[in-house]
Formats: C-alpha cells, structure tokens, sequence
C-alpha cells in the first residue's frame, strides 16, 4: 500500500541555521511527490514537486527537495532558516486513483526556528 | 492566480443547525476536493469531484453533503453534525497532479 513516513515529529532550529526534513516513501510506481507548509489556522501552501526529470528541485521561499529513487526519499533543504519558517510541513504522494491526483500525506514534521 | 477561496473564515453551529461551507476557484481546474483537517493531524480527504460529478466518497457520513453548482464552485452543506465534526475544513482544486488548497473554514460544532 502506498505510504508517506516522515520521522520527525517537531524539529528545533535555530535561526539561520540549515534545515533538513525527511520524508520518506512507500509507492509501487514512479511518484509524485509534493511538499506542503501550513502555517497555524491556515490551509497548506505548495512549496515544490517532482514529476519527473531532474532530481533536485527548487520550490519557493529558498526550499529545494531531492529525489532518491534507491532511498525512497524526497527530502526537504533549507540552508538558512528564518524565524518565519515556523510552521507544519506535509511531505505527500500522488498518482494514484485516476487522473484525479488524490494525494497521501505524511503525518506532518512541526518546525520550531530559535531566535 | 493560484487562489482557492473558502467561506466563511469560521462557522460556529449548534448540532440542529445547517449551514453550507463554500468553495472557489477560477483557475480552470476541473477537480476539487474537500478535506477534513483535526488538530495536529495531516488533512483527511472527504469527497473529490471531477469535470463537476462526485468522483470519489470517502465513506464521509451523510450529514455532510458535497454539491458542485458549476466548474468554479464547491459546498459543503452540514446537517446534524456531532462535536467531533469540529475541525478545520479545506478546500482544494487541481489542474493535474497539484492541489492548491484555500485557506480553510474553522467549524466549531456545539
């Protein structure tokens, strides 16, 4: 069955330090993999995808995430945190179920930035 | 524009109440989802409608009811709900593969 695990449940940095979020995944074909941020009370935003192509990928707000087939991960990169990265991160996989893109979350990585 | 609208920002109701949650986009996309999001948990998919017809349940019970007027818009009528129902309530669209999700509807069921 398809799955997303990210491991890490609430993460500390500190600001203008790098960031790493793991994400890995469990699917029977080439995914789509997505990451979301979701600020408190608010709906998610999209912040990167891989479809296909080249495995590093840039998203908005500084993110890039890289795709590791032979790792099953998707991997999200930061190298300087600031203190409005604070917030709820979804790594998620798509392409099952039709045309329609429904999308797997994982659990979620809460990210705390130290002043 | 990658904008998804929800109204209203909050909705406190009683669980005799109905009320409808709304839902637009202008985006052209052909598929929008409804979501069902509790505190600290990633967000749970109810219905999916494509090309305007229900597509997908996902066992959701029928004191949420899904409608889908026209390609732009997306409710959600609420009917008897329970406490438990209280959660924040998420709007989606897709072109393709990529959702873009409104900004969400807080009900509180009383």
């Amino acid at each position: 069955a398809q799955s997303v695990t990210q491991p890490d449940i609430h993460i500390t940095v500190s600001e203008g330090a790098s960031l790493e979020l793991r994400c890995n995944y469990s699917y029977g074909a080439t995914p789509y993999l997505f990451w979301y941020v979701q600020s408190p009370g608010q709906g998610l935003q999209l912040l990167l995808k891989y479809f296909s192509g080249d495995t590093l990928v840039q998203g908005i707000k500084g993110f890039e995430a890289e795709f590791k087939r032979s790792q099953s991960s998707f991997n999200l990169r930061k190298p300087s945190v600031h203190w409005s990265d604070a917030a709820e991160y979804f790594c998620a996989v798509g392409g099952y179920g039709g045309s329609q893109g429904n999308l797997i979350f994982g659990k979620g990585t809460k990210l705390s930035v130290k002043p | 524009d990658t904008e998804v609208t929800q109204t209203p920002k909050h909705l406190v109701m009683g669980m005799t109440n109905k009320k409808s949650l709304k839902c637009e986009q202008h985006m052209g996309h052909r598929a929008m989802y409804w979501y069902k999001q509790k505190a600290k948990k990633p967000p749970e998919l109810m219905f999916v409608y494509s090309y305007e017809k229900l597509s997908i349940n996902e066992s959701v019970p029928s004191r949420f009811s899904p409608e889908c007027p026209n390609s732009s818009l997306l409710n959600l009528h609420l009917h008897a709900l329970q406490p438990e129902d209280s959660a924040l309530y998420l709007c989606a669209s897709s072109r393709a593969r990529e959702q873009y999700f409104g900004p969400g509807t807080r009900l509180t069921v009383t």
